[in-house]
């Protein structure tokens, strides 16, 4: 079956410093991968996403990469702050027959920014 | 515009009953897929419904069902509850099952005693 691995299970930065989560995905037919945040006790929202055809995406201090050969995405966080903390998860939509697509996720990782 | 609507939040039940749990998507959107999440498992995905047939199923057994009506609500399932099947279920709708932006409803936290 398909496969997402998130990595690391839990990371802990101080204020200001930046945070970097790693996924790899099975299927080199995956082409939408979005990253979601959970804080405690609230459903995940989606926070940025990027498809397959773009290598880098940016939103102010978040920014997503790409790289298909590895098969292999990431989520970057600058200049972390407290709120940041929460747990992500990535996701790979991989294909389940025909062009019915399903979002598989990583199992999450604990983000806690100290300040 | 309204986000996913999930009823009830809560729910306790004993092993051996059944359950309905109810999900409404953003207005609009007609493609809604239900994940079971627990701290040891993540997030699993168990089905997605669209135009109320169920278009893709994950890995669980029979027990799981569920359905999805005209106006794109959508329920699940689960029969004959087990202690594991505690877990917080959360369903995700998105425009169509291609347009993949998916925003995810509050869940319902489900308890089996």
């Amino acid at each position: 079956g398909e496969n997402v691995e998130q990595h690391p299970s839990t990371l802990s930065v101080q204020e200001g410093d930046s945070a970097v989560i790693k996924c790899t995905y099975s299927d080199s037919a995956s082409n939408y991968f979005p990253w979601y945040k959970q804080e405690l006790g609230k459903r995940p929202q989606l926070i940025i996403d990027i498809r397959s055809n773009v290598g880098e995406k940016k939103d102010q201090r978040i920014a997503v990469t790409l790289n298909k050969t590895a098969k292999h995405f990431s989520l970057h966080i600058t200049e972390t702050q407290p709120e940041d903390s929460a747990v992500y998860f990535c996701a790979a939509s991989l294909p389940s027959g025909g062009s019915n697509y399903k979002l598989t996720f990583g199992k999450g990782t604990l983000l806690t920014v100290n300040p | 515009k309204a986000g996913v609507t999930q009823t009830p939040r809560y729910l306790i039940k004993t092993r051996g009953q059944q359950v309905t749990l109810s999900c409404s998507p953003i207005s609009g959107h007609r493609s809604v897929s239900w994940y079971q999440q627990t701290p040891g498992q993540g997030l699993q995905f168990l089905f997605e419904y669209f135009s109320e047939t169920q278009r893709n199923k994950g890995n669980f057994p029979g027990r799981f069902s569920g359905r999805q009506f005209s106006n794109s609500r959508s329920e699940m399932n689960v029969s004959t509850l087990e202690l594991g099947d505690s877990a917080l279920y959360l369903c995700a709708s998105s425009l169509t099952p291609e347009v993949t932006e998916a925003f995810f409803g509050q869940g319902t936290r489900l308890t089996v005693v």
